[in-house]
């Protein structure tokens, strides 16, 4: 079983649409929680990151983590045919020797004009 | 620089050639990455470097690879005897000294190998 599973999609969605990406992980350690988006050919570029559990609002975007489930949550508000990429939820624990962060597979998302 | 550099980006070598992937990371990051994406996968953890040494290079897949950082800048990653499957797209990133643990990591492009 993988430290962090998401759906590999693909997910289309109208443009203006609310769109709600997901993760679980197995790994209770894990504190730090990111969102990158990356477009085809393209390195992921940072979107959010929160620190342990709540939520964080940017814009149209909205990231949310549950601890005591092992869910993490991407919600974009009115969704623009630009936000078709991939998204990818990565985490990390606190400290330590390593400062790796592990990947989801990433959510391949496309929103239709 | 702007961002993080990687060269070259396309790469096609024959099965059993040795290769080197170029990264240059944005200007004062002590922190470096790497990472290899295969198709339809998430990027896998490869190694990190904290100025010049390996603080962590549980990622990489067998003695064929191996990376190196000598100045606390610019990175290699070395490839030998390459195989089929080390066909991916090789990213790097760097970040800043870490800042409260969030280790925000800025990617490169990418350099994509295709071994024949």
């Amino acid at each position: 079983q993988k430290e962090v599973e998401q759906d590999p999609g693909p997910l289309s969605v109208p443009e203006g649409a609310i769109v709600s990406l997901n993760c679980t992980y197995s790994n209770s350690a894990f504190q730090y929680f990111m969102w990158y988006r990356q477009y085809s050919r393209k390195g992921p570029e940072l979107l959010m990151y929160t620190y342990s559990s709540g939520n964080k609002e940017d814009g149209r975007f909205t990231a949310q983590v549950d601890k005591s489930s092992k869910y993490i949550s991407l919600f974009i508000r009115d969704s623009q045919p630009s936000d078709s990429a991939t998204y990818l939820c990565a985490m990390k624990g606190y400290g330590g020797a390593t400062n790796k962060l592990i990947f989801g597979t990433g959510t391949l998302l496309a929103v239709q004009p | 620089g702007a961002g993080v550099s990687q060269t070259p980006s396309n790469k096609v070598t024959e099965k059993g050639k040795y290769v080197e992937l170029r990264c240059d990371p944005i200007s004062g990051h002590t922190a470096l990455y790497w990472y290899r994406q295969s198709l339809g996968q998430g990027p896998e953890f490869l190694i990190y470097f904290q100025g010049t040494g390996a603080a962590d290079d549980s990622g990489l897949p067998n003695d064929r690879f191996f990376a190196v950082r000598p100045e606390g800048s610019v990175s290699t990653l070395k490839i030998q005897r390459t195989e089929r499957g080390d066909s991916a797209v090789y990213l790097c990133a760097s970040s800043p000294q870490t800042v409260s643990g969030a280790n925000v990591l800025t990617f490169g492009a990418g350099s994509r190998l295709t071994v024949l």
